[in-house]
């Protein structure tokens, strides 16, 4: 099993650009979250979807930050306009089920940087 | 709404030594609770897992934890450390959200 897939590992960008953030959850995975980390904040769910419908989004700073899940197998997480403080790692995690027993499986994340 | 506290920012330990991270939570429920690692520049890995039953959980890589309720807490223990166990500690609780709230992380460094 190849894991959660995260892709770009890494993301420079200047403030005011579009980033775009993919995911590609464990084949068979119904559930798909999008965490954020950083210094200040530590990790936080930004966003949560089952069977690829949005369940959860409170944690979404602001709509500059936009996430879809047209599929079962890919997600994307939008930022647009970046701003300097979106600066941090993103991850993106899956779970089999959707009860609070199913793990949680993360994946290497995406560090990303505005200049 | 739930919290984790991890009180230790940085931990050394001397390889072979025996290892405990503190966790401490709030939550209203019986929590669920969760002990994860991350290692540099890698994304989180499960440890080990409490819903229910047995207080003491047994995990990967040899960690165990213990819950104690009456504490509020989530201790993690390994009998012997080893190098390779150099890296950041996160606990976290589901408090029905599916969502995980974490800690705020343990840094932990083995001295040779």
């Amino acid at each position: 099993d190849a894991g959660v897939i995260q892709s770009p590992r890494h993301e420079v960008t200047e403030m005011g650009q579009e980033v775009t953030l993919r995911c590609k959850p464990i084949s068979g995975h119904n559930s798909l979250f999008w965490y954020r980390q950083t210094m200040m904040r530590g990790l936080e769910l930004l966003i949560y979807f089952n069977n690829n419908v949005p369940i959860d989004d409170s944690g979404m700073p602001e709509d500059r930050f936009s996430a879809k899940m047209p599929n079962a197998s890919f997600s994307t997480l939008k930022i647009q306009p970046s701003e300097p403080r979106d600066s941090a790692v993103y991850f993106c995690a899956s779970s089999l089920g959707d009860r609070a027993t199913d793990t949680q499986y993360f994946g290497p994340g995406t560090r990303l940087t505005v200049l | 709404a739930q919290s984790v506290t991890q009180p230790d920012i940085h931990i050394t330990v001397s390889e072979g030594a025996s290892l405990e991270l503190r966790c401490n939570y709030s939550y209203g429920a019986t929590p669920y609770l969760f002990w994860y690692v991350q290692s540099p520049g890698q994304g989180l890995q499960l440890l080990l897992k409490y819903f229910s039953g047995d207080t003491l959980v047994q995990g990967i890589k040899g960690f165990e934890a213990e819950f104690k309720r009456s504490q509020s807490s989530f201790n993690l223990r390994k009998p012997s450390v080893h190098w390779s166990d150099a890296a950041e500690y996160f606990c976290a609780v589901e408090g029905g959200r599916r969502a995980l709230t974490f800690g705020s992380g343990t840094r932990l460094q083995v001295q040779p």
